[in-house]
């Protein structure tokens, strides 16, 4: 099966600075790579994704990079404030089967902002 | 609110009952999906339905585990005989399906079991 390994498990960096999580994944089947913040006690919401048919995507301050054929992909947030502070989860599609893209998430991130 | 909801929202049982968590998904999203979180880890995968259809059970889903959708649009997840390590976050998810592959997820179910 899908294996996900996410690093690093926690992050802390200076408001303004910028903050980088990376995955690897193992099913050279998966198609789509998703990013999820979870604040403390609230539901995961994602925040970004990325297919395998573009290398790279941008919202505003969050951008994610996707490398096929390293099987890797990475969350990077510029300019950090404090508010971006959580708990972050990649996470990968398995892109077949009857499965309908359930998705195998990291282990998490927890990023600290400090103001 | 037009997300994913979930009921109840905290469930504090004692071991060896039997408990039931509803999941209601965003209207007219036909996948949905239960995964279930542990404190300091990431959700993990337990059953995926489209419309009524319940298509794939991952292998952490014991026999004491059951879940339905009947009408092909609230869910809901039985655990019986619970057990001390079914205590966890239990959370559903929604999508549109399709090439539509976004998952949206509800506020969780938290199952504390004493």
């Amino acid at each position: 099966g899908e294996n996900v390994e996410q690093h690093p498990s926690t992050l802390s960096v200076q408001e303004g600075d910028s903050a980088v999580i990376k995955c690897t994944y193992s099913d050279s089947a998966s198609n789509y790579f998703p990013w999820y913040k979870q604040e403390l006690g609230k539901r995961p919401q994602l925040i970004i994704d990325i297919r395998s048919n573009v290398g790279e995507k941008k919202d505003q301050r969050i951008a994610v990079t996707l490398n096929k054929t390293a099987k890797h992909f990475s969350l990077h947030i510029t300019e950090t404030q404090p508010e971006d502070s959580a708990v972050y989860f990649c996470a990968a599609n398995r892109g077949r089967g009857n499965a309908g893209n359930m998705l195998t998430f990291g282990g998490g991130t927890r990023l600290m902002v400090k103001p | 609110d037009t997300g994913v909801s979930q009921d109840p929202r905290h469930k504090i049982t004692k071991r060896g009952q039997n408990v039931t968590f509803r999941c209601d998904p965003i209207s007219e999203h036909n996948r949905l999906y239960w995964y279930r979180q542990t404190l300091g880890q990431g959700p993990e995968f337990l059953t995926y339905f489209q419309n009524e259809a319940q298509l794939e059970k991952s292998r952490l889903l014991s026999d004491r585990f059951s879940a339905e959708r009947p009408k092909g649009s609230f869910s809901t997840l039985e655990i019986q005989r619970t057990e001390q390590g079914d205590s966890a976050m239990y959370l559903c998810a929604s999508s549109l399906g399709s090439v539509h592959y976004e998952q949206y997820f509800g506020p969780g179910t938290r199952l504390t079991v004493t």
